[in-house]
């Protein structure tokens, strides 16, 4: 267990509307990742993080953002939820010895925009 | 950009047999590292195997071996004497110099009794 909890798990949610889903971790790894996966395509990144507000973008970053103010919590935020951002969305830590940093994931959180 | 490409989106094999899942990508970087992930239908991921990019020994865990071929950018997955619970998508993963770490589009592996 790497001590990560995503929330909310499942949200149901209106085209047009914020959506902000959150990832806690109580290891203090540095890098924290997101992923979105669907069907077809595999996980793909969005955006990720190397320590507390560094952020990067990833593959598909356009219509998410992302803050981290503390070292535990990555937020993402869709600013007005689309349809298309219907999808199983996971963070990752990146941990691992010998810096070879592999990933530990939540449990996903679905979100379905209406 | 780097790219990961699973070319078989499903594979199907024999319990007991020896399966192997392909993975090419593609880079301008020397020094990286790989990785295999397996997701179950619990939807949990799982690291399989990592390797090193520098490291010319192909890695090795358990059943689970790979085939990393630097100049080729190939890195396949052999699974040895399958077992049912070895049924999963298989995700080829790359992990760049800046920390990005990326996904292949995944395989979904079938065991047959």
């Amino acid at each position: 267990d790497a001590g990560i909890t995503q929330s909310p798990r499942h949200k149901v949610t209106e085209t047009g509307t914020p959506v902000t889903l959150r990832c806690h971790q109580t290891e203090n790894h540095r890098y924290m990742y997101w992923y979105r996966q669907d069907p077809g395509h595999g996980l793909r990144l969005i955006h990720y993080s190397y320590g507390v507000k560094d952020t990067d973008k990833g593959e598909v970053s356009d219509g998410y953002s992302v803050s981290r103010s503390k070292t535990e919590d990555f937020l993402l935020t869709l600013e007005s939820a689309t349809s298309s951002q219907t999808s199983v969305y996971f963070c990752a830590i990146r941990a691992g010895t010998l810096n070879t940093g592999e990933l530990f994931f939540g449990e996903g959180s679905r979100l379905t925009v209406l | 950009a780097q790219t990961v490409t699973q070319s078989q989106p499903e594979m199907s094999v024999q319990e007991a047999e020896t399966v192997t899942l392909s993975c090419t990508y593609d880079t301008s970087e020397s020094d990286y590292y790989l990785f295999w992930y397996k997701q179950p239908p619990s939807r949990q991921m799982i690291l399989v195997i990592r390797q090193e990019a520098y490291k010319q020994q192909n890695a090795t865990e358990n059943r689970f071996s790979v085939n990393f071929q630097k100049a080729a950018k190939s890195f396949s997955l052999k699974i040895s004497d399958s077992q049912l619970g070895d049924a999963a998508m298989y995700f080829c993963a790359y992990r760049s110099a800046d920390d990005k770490i990326i996904f292949g589009k995944g395989t979904r592996l079938h065991i047959l009794p």
